[in-house]
């Protein structure tokens, strides 16, 4: 089955700088890698998504790039706020009949004013 | 507010028990899935249902089952709980099974076993 794997753990940026998260994926047929922020004791939230067609997307100060022939795709947020502090998932699914995520092991972001 | 919601909130039992656990979809999703969410293991994939069948299984233990009812709620039944049962359990909905398929996850359930 699907593993995927995530880097850093954990991560601290000072106010401002940027923060880049890494994810690489083993199955060769996933084709939706979705990014999740959860905080302490809530529910992961949906922050950007990219589908195998598309090598980049960005929404405001954060950014996906995918590469798919390294299986590999990172999450990018710039000028980092207190706010941003919160654990960070990425996932991948197969679609066509198989949408269910594997998740790597996430990585706890802290962003210090 | 994604939209979907779990209940109860916490749930506290003791070993041997069994619990069950509610989700309903947002307004209009077909598909429902379960996820395990513990420290040592992280988020797990446990089941997906759509409009009322099960369509894929993950690393979900023989002593657990889900259903799907035709008001596309769902329950996640637990049994013959053990310590190591204790986790954050979400459900996630999502609107159609062919396309991209954004997961919008509810709340979670806290289950602790003692």
């Amino acid at each position: 089955g699907e593993n995927v794997e995530q880097h850093p753990s954990t991560l601290s940026v000072q106010e401002g700088d940027s923060a880049v998260i890494k994810c690489t994926y083993s199955d060769s047929a996933s084709n939706y890698f979705p990014w999740y922020k959860q905080e302490l004791g809530k529910r992961p939230q949906l922050i950007i998504d990219i589908r195998s067609n598309v090598g980049e997307k960005k929404d405001q100060r954060i950014a996906v790039t995918l590469n798919k022939t390294a299986k590999h795709f990172s999450l990018h947020i710039t000028e980092t706020q207190p706010e941003d502090s919160a654990v960070y998932f990425c996932a991948a699914s197969r679609g066509a009949g198989s949408y269910q995520l594997t998740f790597g092991k996430g990585t706890k972001l802290s962003v210090i004013p | 507010d994604s939209g979907v919601t779990q209940t109860p909130k916490h749930l506290i039992t003791a070993t041997g028990q069994r619990v069950t656990l509610r989700c309903s979809p947002r307004s209009g999703d077909l598909s429902v899935y379960w996820y395990q969410q513990s420290l040592d293991q992280g988020l797990q994939f446990l089941i997906q249902y759509y409009n009322g069948e099960e369509r894929a299984k993950g690393n979900i233990l023989e002593r657990f089952s889900a259903q799907q009812f035709p008001d596309l709620h769902s329950e996640l039944n637990l049994s013959s709980l053990e310590l190591g049962d204790s986790a954050l359990y979400f459900c996630a909905s999502s609107v159609e099974l062919g396309s991209g398929n954004e997961q919008f996850f509810g709340p979670g359930t806290r289950l602790t076993v003692l």
